[in-house]
């Protein structure tokens, strides 16, 4: 059984580029969760998408944006990079609500 | 607003000695609360879910416990070994605030040799 799987694993990127991070959940699971851990700090959430639906979000700005799709996959999408977006971003995901929450490897974004 | 702290930042102990993670959240109307590995570099391990309801886990030689009246959490670790070092993190989810988890800062545990 995979688990939730995080693509790329490492990308680095230029000041105002824009970047796509990928996310498969782990089988059976409906709900995905984005959360962005800076070095030596707890995550912090992003953003939730349920039933193809963003239905919670964090303290993020708009630059940060997401999708799910039908097979419950989700994308996040940063718009107008910042040095400050520099990161481990990791996907997170659980059935409904409420049931152990499983994380991927992340993927890790050096802006420069 | 959920506020999750860990204490202490970082901890150090011999091989073979018992020891206790402390986690504390400031709003008692938790969901749940889950407690997490992280190795260096890597994503995040789930190692016990305590449901609101619940008074303490138990896996192997992991024992989470959660008073929400105080607003703690502890993680006991018995016999910790070198391949306990790690990052543990624990995190809770509010009522009425679906999955989403307020994480602490995590402890960072060496365990010696």
């Amino acid at each position: 059984d995979a688990g939730v799987t995080q693509s790329p694993t490492h990308l680095i990127k230029t000041r105002g580029q824009q970047v796509t991070l990928r996310c498969s959940p782990k089988s059976g699971h409906d709900t995905v969760s984005w959360y962005q851990q800076a070095l030596g700090q707890g995550p912090q959430f992003i953003f939730q998408y349920y039933e193809e639906e963003e239905r919670q979000r964090g303290n993020f700005p708009d630059r940060f944006s997401g999708h799910q799709f039908p097979n419950y996959s989700s994308e996040l999408n940063v718009n107008a990079l910042l040095l400050g977006d520099s990161a481990l971003y990791l996907c997170a995901s659980s059935f409904r609500e409420g049931n152990t929450i499983y994380f991927g490897e992340g993927s890790w974004l050096t802006v420069v | 607003k959920q506020e999750v702290t860990q204490i202490p930042a970082a901890l150090s102990v011999p091989e073979g000695e018992n020891l206790v993670l402390n986690c504390s959240f400031t709003d008692s109307a938790i969901y749940n609360l889950q407690w997490f590995r992280q190795d260096p570099g890597k994503g995040l391990t789930s190692l016990l879910l305590i449901q609101s309801s619940q008074r303490e886990q138990t896996s192997g030689r992991l024992n989470a416990s959660l008073d929400k009246s105080s607003g703690r959490s502890t993680l006991y670790i018995a016999a910790s070994q070198p391949g306990d070092s790690a990052t543990y993190l624990c995190a809770a989810t509010h009522n009425n605030a679906g999955n989403m988890l307020t994480f602490g800062g995590g402890t960072r545990l060496m365990v010696k040799p």
